[in-house]
């Protein structure tokens, strides 16, 4: 399977707990997104990347939030401190060239669960 | 600021009988336009865009959606639906190549035997 992946498929936490998710890519884009989803909500943004420069950033992305893509290829996505808000499906996906021209690439996502 | 707003949060159709779910948005430049499916425990997956030119576009599985400026409007119609095409759409824009796509809230599309 080539498409996008992401790990876990699903997490529980506790609050206060720190998490980690990772999204790889398609392996020829050079684009990569994370949104967030709440039951009943379309994704919303929260970071971008192209190759391994950070380039956005949504005020939804608080600093207990921290993205990462060291070498331009897979991404990590922590939460710090959780917190019951925090609960949603994180959404990651990929493209190879602008969003005018070229589709969005979604995995199936990462549901974190705050207890 | 871009945004969509999806007219409907929930749709009930016979199946065969046609599909129609709206979605109006809001831009500052020449938007490029998306819907997507998603169906449960499943990713997003692209139905159809518009970027530029014929403002009638076709995509999968017998959907389409015409792009209409002057109602900044980019309603999504299949005419006949089936069970399958029972999932979450969603319509999202986007103001130019460099910007991340907003989406709307979504519409449920529910298709009765």
């Amino acid at each position: 399977d080539t498409g996008v992946s992401q790990d876990p498929r699903h997490k529980i936490t506790k609050r206060g707990q720190n998490v980690t998710f990772r999204c790889d890519p398609i392996s020829e884009h050079n684009r990569l997104y994370w949104y967030r989803q709440t039951l009943g909500q379309g994704p919303e943004f929260l970071t971008y990347f192209q190759n391994e420069a950070q380039l956005e950033k949504s005020r939804l992305l608080s600093d207990r939030f921290s993205a990462e893509r060291p070498k331009g290829s897979f991404s990590t996505l922590e939460i710090q401190r959780t917190e019951q808000g925090d609960s949603a499906m994180y959404l990651c996906a990929s493209s190879f060239q602008q969003v005018k021209t070229g589709e969005l690439f979604f995995g199936e996502g990462s549901r974190l669960t705050v207890l | 600021a871009q945004s969509v707003t999806q007219l409907d949060s929930h749709v009930s159709v016979s199946e065969g009988t046609p599909v129609l779910l709206r979605c109006n948005y809001s831009s500052s430049y020449s938007p490029s336009l998306f819907w997507y499916v998603q169906h449960p425990n499943k990713g997003l997956q692209l139905l159809l865009k518009y970027t530029t030119g014929a403002t009638l576009v076709k995509g999968i599985n017998g959907f389409e959606a015409e792009f209409k400026k002057s109602e900044t409007s980019f309603h999504l119609t299949k005419p006949s639906a089936h069970m399958s095409d029972a999932a979450e759409y969603f319509c999202a824009v986007s103001d130019s190549g460099n910007t991340p796509l907003v989406f709307g809230k979504g519409t449920r599309l529910s298709v009765i035997a």
